[in-house]
């Protein structure tokens, strides 16, 4: 199985900070890489698929970046709303896709 | 609008069944592969079962293979997950997530959500 390890697993910003968080695969997954946002009580969001491209919807904060193991989320001015759980995914290895641990984004 | 929305979650004891089931609508149900998610509480994201358009290929999970099923009725726009032997592992909300595909690349994404059902196994 193809494993992905996030970092950080938390981090503590202020409104209006740039945000960057990690994904690294346990092998060479190309662009196979999608990433979502959870907020307490909702159902995951996605923001980010295929690496780097914005789901319609999505702010333009948003960005996404990396292929091969080492991948990207990039939050360019962090807002109030923002402020929730973001998991990468791999869908290299379709259907059986695998989650990273998830990074909580708190208000420092 | 597009709406994905489970039911038949509860409190089931160990070794108990149940069988979830997602409403869709606002999209082509029969051309669309289907997932189900599970989240345990405070806990990240666990792909569980994957169907395709047609219901003719299936995947599952090691965790989950040889006592869960799923199914769909395209003529009903329906997805289900008939759980059986249920153990308290398996307690977690269970979220049904539609499967999209990206351009030139063909990487697979879940696009559309439920709104989740909780599944608790307890005595």
């Amino acid at each position: 199985d193809i494993q992905m390890t996030q970092s950080p697993s938390s981090l503590s910003a202020s409104v209006g900070d740039r945000v960057t968080i990690t994904c690294r695969a346990s092998q060479s997954i190309s662009s196979h890489v999608n990433w979502y946002q959870q907020k307490p009580g909702k159902a995951p969001n996605l923001l980010i698929y295929a690496a780097s491209s914005l789901q319609s919807g999505a702010p333009s904060r948003f960005s996404g970046s990396g292929s091969g193991t080492d991948f990207t989320l990039t939050i360019s001015s962090l807002q109030p709303e923002d402020f929730a759980i973001y998991y990468c995914q791999q869908s290299f290895s379709t259907p059986l896709l695998t989650f990273g641990g998830g990074t909580k984004v708190e208000i420092k | 609008e597009v709406q994905l929305v489970e039911s038949g979650g509860g409190l089931v004891q160990p070794g108990g069944s149940l069988r979830l089931s997602c409403a869709a609508s606002g999209f082509t149900f029969s051309t669309s592969e289907m997932n189900w998610v599970r989240q345990a509480p405070g806990k990240g994201l666990e792909w569980v079962s994957y169907v395709s358009s047609s219901g003719r290929t299936i995947y599952y999970a090691d965790s989950v293979k040889g006592r869960f099923t799923i199914s769909r009725d395209n003529a009903k726009n329906s997805l289900y997950l008939q759980m059986n032997s249920l153990r308290a592992d398996d307690t977690a909300v269970y979220y049904c997530a539609r499967a999209e595909y990206s351009d030139y690349t063909y990487v697979k994404y879940f696009d559309y959500w439920g709104q989740g059902t909780l599944v608790t196994v307890s005595s």
